[in-house]
């Protein structure tokens, strides 16, 4: 099976903007959650979605948005980005949920 | 709330010996526990995982890990430490009601020394 994919692999934006990260699950894979590792906060979890639907979700402002897809791929966006945003943007997919997480190689944001 | 603490945010061994790292959590209800490795400019790789069946767990590349309840801890070790080995680990604990969400340690590094 194929692994958890990511794209864009590195992104370079300025301050205001904003961004869109995809994520492709393993297949049959139904659940979708995003985390930021910073150096200072360490992993942090966005939110993840299963079906379509956000289930669950972190402490980030609104401007971190996500949705599902039919087929349960997954995108992100972050929108007026800050330099604080700056961050590794991992995906991970489970089958339900809960239990293990397998993740992507992680989408590198820089925010100048 | 949940938490994990993982004891040394480095940790340095010699080639061939033991690696300990520790992690202790905290959680009401009773845990998933995992132990992934990073290597740079990658994601995560889950090493090994508890789900409430045996308290001793072995997982990939040698390592394995044990659930002691009394004492909250999940520690990792590895009996010989390889030079592939360097890389950072983290511990992460998840509650079953609290779907899709990792709960993750600092994260040790770990340098293996020739």
């Amino acid at each position: 099976k194929a692994g958890v994919t990511q794209t864009p692999r590195y992104l370079i934006k300025t301050r205001g903007q904003q961004v869109t990260l995809s994520c492709s699950p393993i297949s049959g894979h139904r659940s979708v959650s995003w985390y930021q590792q910073t150096p200072g906060q360490g992993l942090q979890f966005l939110f993840e979605y299963f079906s379509e639907t956000q289930r669950n979700k972190g402490n980030f402002p609104g401007r971190f948005s996500g949705r599902q897809f039919s087929n349960s791929r997954s995108e992100m966006n972050v929108s007026t980005l800050e330099l604080g945003d700056s961050a590794l943007y991992l995906c991970a997919s489970s089958a339900r949920g809960v239990g293990e997480q397998f993740f992507g190689p992680g989408t590198r944001l820089t925010v100048l | 709330a949940q938490s994990v603490t993982q004891l040394g945010s480095h940790v340095s061994v010699s080639e061939g010996a033991l690696v300990l790292l520790r992690c202790n959590y905290s959680s009401s209800v009773p845990p998933y526990l995992f132990w992934y490795v990073q290597y740079p400019n990658q994601g995560l790789q889950l090493l090994l995982k508890y789900t409430s069946a045996a308290t001793l767990v072995k997982g990939i590349n040698g390592f394995e890990a044990e659930f002691k309840k009394s004492e909250t801890s999940f520690h990792l070790t590895k009996p010989s430490a390889h030079m592939s080995d360097a890389a950072e680990y983290f511990c992460a604990v998840s509650d079953p009601k609290n779907t899709g969400k990792l709960i993750f340690g600092q994260g040790t590094t770990l340098q293996v020394k020739p």
